[in-house]
């Protein structure tokens, strides 16, 4: 069976560090990696998506960047961290090729830069 | 653009009564999904139901099922014999075929009272 894997889970920073957040997935081959930020009362936004290794769509231009160095692992970055980047952040993935696929979420890292 | 609404912030149910969970949604094209997720106190997103528009027939998990009514985008769930662990936040959601992009509402807090 396939599970999805996020560090850390928590994680307070100062205003200016970098940032960099893993997500591994296992029991699947080539899967759609996404990475969502959930705001407190808010829903999820899609922040970035990778349908194979290197390759990487954007969907919200910020500080915040986003790589695909091996099939199954994606990580979250930033050089420099804002107030505004505080949340909780959800990696998930879904089958490879299809787009409408089910999204299968990981257990999420809370996020609060100080 | 697609776009995913929840009108109720908050709902609650008593142990073992039924409640239904309202979603509207806008969307231009033809081929597309819904989804409703919760999202229990340990924030993990869990799937919960999926109906593809295609369908006409309603999708049913369980205790779960929905009213999907297309002509007037509605999509709500409803939730049979409910249960102290469906106390979540249940967000709403679609996407498009070929976009590999969920468009999620901002959610509705469901409390089960004892």
């Amino acid at each position: 069976s396939q599970t999805i894997h996020q560090w850390p889970a928590t994680l307070v920073q100062p205003v200016g560090s970098p940032l960099s957040l893993e997500c591994t997935v296992e029991g699947t081959s080539n899967p759609n990696l996404y990475w969502y930020r959930q705001a407190a009362g808010r829903g999820l936004q899609l922040l970035f998506y990778s349908v194979g290794i290197g390759q990487i769509s954007s969907e919200v231009p910020q500080n915040l960047s986003a790589s695909r160095p091996q099939d199954r692992q994606f990580i979250l970055s930033s050089k420099k961290l804002l107030l505004s980047d505080s949340g909780f952040y959800l990696c998930a993935w879904s089958e490879e090729g299809e787009s409408t696929d089910t999204q299968y979420f990981g257990p999420g890292t809370r996020l609060t830069v100080l | 653009a697609q776009t995913v609404t929840q009108s109720q912030p908050e709902m609650s149910v008593q142990e073992a009564e039924t409640v239904t969970l309202s979603c509207t949604y806008d969307t231009s094209e033809s081929d597309y999904y819904l989804f409703w997720y919760k999202q229990p106190p340990s924030r993990q997103m869990i799937l919960v139901i999926r109906q593809e528009a295609y369908k006409q027939q309603n999708a049913t998990e369980n205790r779960f099922s929905v009213n999907f009514q297309k002509a007037a985008k509605s999509f709500s769930l409803k939730i049979s014999d409910s249960q102290l662990g469906d106390a979540a936040m249940y967000f709403c959601a679609s996407t498009t075929s070929g976009t590999y992009k969920y468009i999620f509402g901002t959610g509705t807090r469901l409390k089960v009272l004892a």
